[in-house]
């Protein structure tokens, strides 16, 4: 079955700075691969996903990258704000009537004022 | 105008009880999931369910068993609780059909076993 690994677990910035956590799979045969953002005591939402015929997406100050060759996506964050913070989850996933995602083991963002 | 809900939102109960947690969604999806999360933050799939069928069942004791009375509810039964069981469970939908992947989460519950 599919692994997913997720780094750094913990991640300290400044305000301003930019973030990135980085992810890699297993499966070869995964095509999607959102991001989720949890904030304390809510449940994870999608804040950006890409699929496997594409190599980047963009939306304002969050970027995720896709290197199919090596199994890695990346999630870049810019400008970074104190509402920033939170655990961020990638994840990865194949289409089958399931959809079953299996979750990286999340990273702990703080952004410093 | 929640779109994904569960309750209760706090759940402790002792050893050995039985209990439930109840999901439901409006947003029209066709599939529900239910996922732990462990106090590690770990997120993991425990069931998959596609117009009420069931479609995912990950290595989950049979203690656990989903129910899916309709397109729009699903709820988790757990039996003979057991401290290990202590978690936080979310339910999760997504419209398959139509290759739309995005999963919406629900608020989540947090099992305390005592």
């Amino acid at each position: 079955g599919e692994n997913v690994e997720q780094h750094p677990s913990t991640l300290s910035v400044q305000e301003g700075d930019s973030a990135v956590i980085k992810c890699t799979y297993s499966d070869s045969a995964s095509n999607y691969f959102p991001w989720y953002k949890q904030e304390l005591g809510k449940g994870p939402q999608l804040i950006i996903d890409i699929r496997s015929n594409v190599g980047e997406k963009k939306d304002q100050r969050i970027a995720v990258t896709l290197n199919k060759t090596a199994k890695h996506f990346s999630l870049h964050i810019t400008e970074t704000q104190p509402e920033d913070s939170a655990v961020y989850f990638c994840a990865a996933s194949y289409n089958n009537a399931g959809n079953m995602l299996t979750f990286g083991g999340g990273t702990r963002l703080m952004v410093k004022p | 105008d929640t779109a994904v809900s569960q309750t209760p939102k706090y759940l402790v109960t002792q050893m050995g009880n039985d209990k439930s947690i109840k999901c439901e969604q409006n947003l029209g999806h066709d599939t529900m999931y239910w996922y732990k999360q462990d106090s590690k933050k770990f997120l993991k799939i425990m069931f998959s369910y596609n117009n009420k069928e069931l479609i995912i069942n990950e290595t989950v004791p049979n203690r656990f068993s989903p129910k899916s009375p309709d397109k729009a509810h699903l709820n988790l039964h757990i039996n003979s609780l057991e401290l290990g069981d202590s978690a936080v469970y979310f339910c999760a939908s997504s419209q398959v059909q139509g290759m739309s992947y995005e999963q919406y989460f629900g608020p989540g519950t947090r099992l305390t076993v005592t």
